[in-house]
């Protein structure tokens, strides 16, 4: 069984705070996302990695960075929190072209992060 | 631009029932339609995928169709049960991108 793991369920954090959010997927998948959600607005694409040391940007990249240093892990950084950013955020993988069903995506349980 | 509607009110339907959710497109030629189903609090979970040359798929109690004519996906879930009570969303992927482009969900609640 596939799973996508999120450090945090929730995050409790300061205006002006640098936040971190990891996400760790364990089947080896090649391409990783991070996703807002808010009411309203469905899910919403902040970053995409496709490989070790590849980020693409999404729909909604400002405010946001992202590292990723191993193929398992990817880390989305507020650099400095503001209450706009209040919301869901939801870490995803997709395997490998080669698999056959690179398609579907694997989400992580999601971390509500509150900004204060 | 391109944009996808789901309906944004509840949908409840008694047990037993077959339960219909829409899923409308503009502007957007997807190479495929898939179907999530999300729990309060929770990522969501994948359930199935439609391509664009397919006319039906079936899973179980769950069936999608996808007409690229009208711009359009259908999902139903036969016998639905309370545990079928949870908010389901439609995404779209095109060959050659990474990104998929997710509607806001229709919230089903089936009724004892």
């Amino acid at each position: 069984d596939v799973k996508v793991t999120q450090s945090s369920r929730y995050l409790v954090k300061r205006t002006g705070e640098k936040v971190f959010l990891e996400c760790v997927q364990d089947m080896d998948h090649e391409n990783m996302f991070w996703y807002r959600q808010d009411p309203g607005l469905g899910l919403r694409l902040i970053y995409f990695s496709y490989d070790v040391k590849m980020k693409e940007k999404g729909d909604i990249p400002e405010g946001y960075s992202v590292s990723r240093e191993k193929k398992e892990r990817f880390s989305l950084i507020l650099e400095s929190a503001s209450t706009n950013q209040t919301s869901m955020y939801l870490c995803a993988s997709t395997p490998s072209r080669a698999s056959g069903t690179r398609e579907t995506q694997y989400f992580g349980p999601g971390t509500r992060l509150l900004v204060l | 631009s391109q944009k996808i509607e789901q309906n944004s009110e509840a949908l409840n339907i008694q047990e037993g029932k077959t339960a219909t959710l829409t899923c409308n497109y503009t502007n957007y030629s997807p190479a495929y339609l898939q179907w999530y189903r999300q729990d309060p609090g929770r990522g969501p979970v994948f359930l199935l995928l439609i391509r664009e040359n397919e006319k039906e798929k079936r899973k179980e109690r769950l069936k999608v169709t996808f007409d690229t004519t009208l711009k359009q996906s259908l999902f139903h879930i036969t016998a639905s049960q309370p545990a079928d009570s949870a908010t389901y969303l439609c995404a779209l992927g095109s060959s050659g991108t990474y990104k998929y482009i997710f509607g806001t969900g229709t919230r089903l609640k089936v009724l004892a």
